[in-house]
């Protein structure tokens, strides 16, 4: 099945701002909008905001999320060294009735 | 709190068998959609299948269809993922994950399958 496509890697300095995409069609992110979630290595994933864009309680106010048309877009500003992950994106697939995910972006702070 | 706790990863020989469990905790279990998402050594995630909260609906990613199957049991609080006929490409961490809104916000800490002669 399809995934989102998601770039491997981004890399920014300390308290910079990084923004992170995900591109899918108007079959997911286009029509359902996409999640967002982080994972250190060793560790399951982590939601950090869902397809409407809502941070869970508990997720920073510096990680914020937003779609314009088939790409969502994560913005992380402020970057610190515990924001060094990786961050996937995830949509429901209203043709292909599957979850799809993006492949990842490794996020690394300078 | 939310708690969701994966169990029977092992070792198995390629064309055999292995069922997982997951139980959950900390939340009405019966009121929530739940998926398996997997990873792969070194890998990105993969969603395979999810079920209603009924268990009367459940869809499956194409890599597993027809070898996997996803149950419950709402009054154990328990989810399952039945897997026949695995494959060495089968291997990986697989999480139990509560499902909301079309995004999973919990998620249990996986456990490994390893499918190798």
């Amino acid at each position: 099945q399809a995934g989102l496509t998601q770039p491997p890697s981004v890399s920014k300095g300390l308290r910079q701002t990084a923004t992170l995409t995900c591109t899918g069609n108007s079959s997911n992110v286009g029509n359902q909008g996409a999640a967002w979630l982080q994972q250190h290595q060793g560790h399951p994933p982590k939601l950090l905001s869902d397809r409407n864009n809502n941070r869970p309680s508990g997720i920073s106010e510096r990680f914020s999320a937003s779609r314009s048309g088939n790409t969502a877009s994560l913005t992380i500003t402020g970057l610190q060294p515990e924001d060094e992950a990786d961050y996937y994106c995830s949509a429901w697939d209203g043709s292909l009735s599957a979850q799809v995910f993006g492949g990842g972006t490794k996020l690394t702070v300078l | 709190q939310v708690l969701l706790v994966e169990s029977g990863g092992d070792l198995v020989e390629p064309g055999g068998s292995l069922r997982l469990s997951c139980a959950a905790s900390g939340f009405t279990f019966s009121n929530y959609y739940m998926s398996w998402v997997r990873q792969a050594p070194g890998k990105g995630l993969e969603w395979i299948s999810d079920i209603n909260s009924s268990g009367t609906l459940m869809r499956y990613a194409d890599s597993v269809k027809g070898r996997f199957t996803i149950s419950r049991d709402n009054a154990k609080n328990s989810l399952h993922l039945h897997m026949n006929s695995l494959r060495a490409d089968d291997t990986a961490v697989y999480y139990c994950a509560r499902k909301v809104e079309s995004a999973t916000d919990y998620w249990g800490q996986g456990t490994l399958v390893t499918v190798a002669s």
